[in-house]
């Protein structure tokens, strides 16, 4: 069955500390990966996205992820973290053209401490 | 840049009632979907919709669902009679469905909470 693992439910951080987030999938065929980050109070927006190329992506706000496809992982990573990154982040594929479902991880809940 | 909206924000109902919950996709977008956020769990598929019909709808989405293209620019979800357990965010999401490159973006969400 096609699935989403994110590692960690939770992590608090300091400011200035490096982040980084597991997810792994499981997903036949070729795959389409997301990060999508939800502010307090927010809606989902999009982190980053890889499709096909460099496996290193890079998204807004300095964060950057890397497709290795021989581990069917997509870890987020930011050298960096602020304050204002507190929030869910999730994790997502889908499988390329439209009208595919996107399935989501359970997400990891960022705390960033001032 | 163009977004996805979606009204109400919020939604109070009766169980037993009806609901019907309205979005508006990005315009040049073919690809329409519902997802639901539980609170405190994670992001669920519901269904999606292409040219008029539904492509593909998950298990959550029985009989009491339904979704429709009532013109050029809204998309809706009606839930006929609500249960409690329908209390969650419900997202729309839209994609142009291009090969390879498939985005969907999603609308701020509403929040149903069913008495």
């Amino acid at each position: 069955a096609q699935s989403v693992s994110q590692h960690n439910h939770h992590v608090i951080l300091s400011e200035a500390a490096s982040l980084e987030l597991g997810c792994n999938y499981s997903y036949g065929g070729t795959v389409n990966l997301f990060w999508y980050v939800q502010y307090p109070g927010q809606h989902l927006q999009l982190l980053l996205k890889y499709f096909s190329g460099d496996p290193l992506v890079k998204g807004i706000k300095g964060f950057e992820a890397e497709f290795i496809k021989s581990k069917f992982s997509f870890n987020l990573r930011k050298p960096s973290v602020q304050w204002s990154d507190t929030a869910e982040y999730f994790c997502a594929v889908n499988a390329g053209t439209g009208g595919f479902k996107t399935i989501f991880g359970a997400g990891t809940r960022l705390f960033v401490k001032a | 840049e163009p977004e996805v909206t979606q009204t109400p924000s919020h939604q109070v109902t009766q169980m037993g009632q009806e609901v019907i919950l309205r979005c508006v996709p990005i315009s040049n977008h073919l690809y329409f979907y519902w997802y639901r956020q539980i609170l405190g769990q994670k992001v669920e598929f519901l269904v999606s919709f292409y040219n008029n019909e539904i492509s593909e709808k998950s298990e959550i989405f029985d009989d009491q669902f339904s979704v429709e293209r009532p013109d050029g620019s809204n998309f809706t979800l009606k839930i006929r009679s609500t249960k409690l357990e329908d209390s969650a965010m419900y997202f729309c999401a839209s994609s142009k469905g291009q090969k390879d490159e498939e985005t969907q973006y999603f609308g701020p969400g509403t929040r149903l909470l069913v008495l």
